[in-house]
């Protein structure tokens, strides 16, 4: 079985930089779900994709956005970086069962932005 | 707003004893808990779930849950230094869309020194 990897695993990029990560889900998970995670906090929800389509959205700006493709991997793009964008992301898969699904995370991509 | 409350910590214990780790959460209609160790610079890992109300024990860990109380708890029996690490509790509120999101809590440090 396959887990969850993401890529890159660190990243600096300037600020009004554009950037794209991307995230492999565990074999035979359709849903991903990125997250946020500042230093200190815990993971905000970004979106959550399911079957190629974008399945709910956290409070993020537009300049967020992102992709399926039809292996279940995805992509997060951010446009027009700002220095808050500096955090951890964490990609998510899991296999849609109810309320009682579970996340199964990667080892995440470092973004900093200076 | 659905909310989960961690006390941030750091939670200090000595090796052996029980660590105590507890959230709060807002959405009553909540109906899924997890647990996730968070070392640090890495990805949340998965530790306990629960979904009714009462104890769930595995292993050394054992989790809590008081929905009349909106609480859930995690106890660690004899902790050892390698648990030192980030605690994050999640919850499920009620789906959005058909979507189940989890809301993560900010996380508690715990520290056990030998």
């Amino acid at each position: 079985e396959t887990g969850v990897t993401q890529s890159p695993t660190h990243l600096i990029k300037t600020r009004g930089q554009q950037v794209t990560l991307r995230c492999s889900s565990q074999s035979g998970h359709n849903t991903v779900s990125w997250y946020q995670q500042a230093l200190g906090q815990g993971p905000q929800f970004i979106f959550q994709y399911y079957r190629e389509e974008e399945n709910g959205r956290g409070n993020f700006p537009p300049r967020f956005s992102g992709l399926q493709f039809p292996n279940y991997s995805s992509e997060l793009n951010v446009n027009a970086l700002e220095l808050d964008d500096s955090a951890l992301y964490l990609c998510a898969s899991s296999d849609p069962g109810g309320p009682n699904e579970k996340l199964f995370f990667g080892s995440g991509t470092q973004l900093s932005v200076l | 707003q659905k909310e989960v409350e961690q006390n941030s910590g750091p939670l200090s214990v000595p090796e052996g004893a029980i660590a105590s780790l507890n959230c709060t959460y807002s959405d009553r209609g909540s109906q899924s808990f997890f647990w996730y160790r968070q070392y640090s610079g890495k990805s949340p890992e998965l530790i306990m779930s629960i979904y009714s109300n009462g104890d769930k024990e595995d292993g050394r860990f054992t989790a809590q849950l008081n929905k009349a109380s909106q609480y859930v708890s995690l106890l660690i029996r004899d902790s050892q230094p390698s648990d030192s690490a980030t605690y994050l509790c999640a919850v499920n509120p009620p789906p959005s869309g058909g979507s189940y999101i989890p809301t993560f809590g900010r996380g508690t440090s715990l520290i056990v020194h030998p």
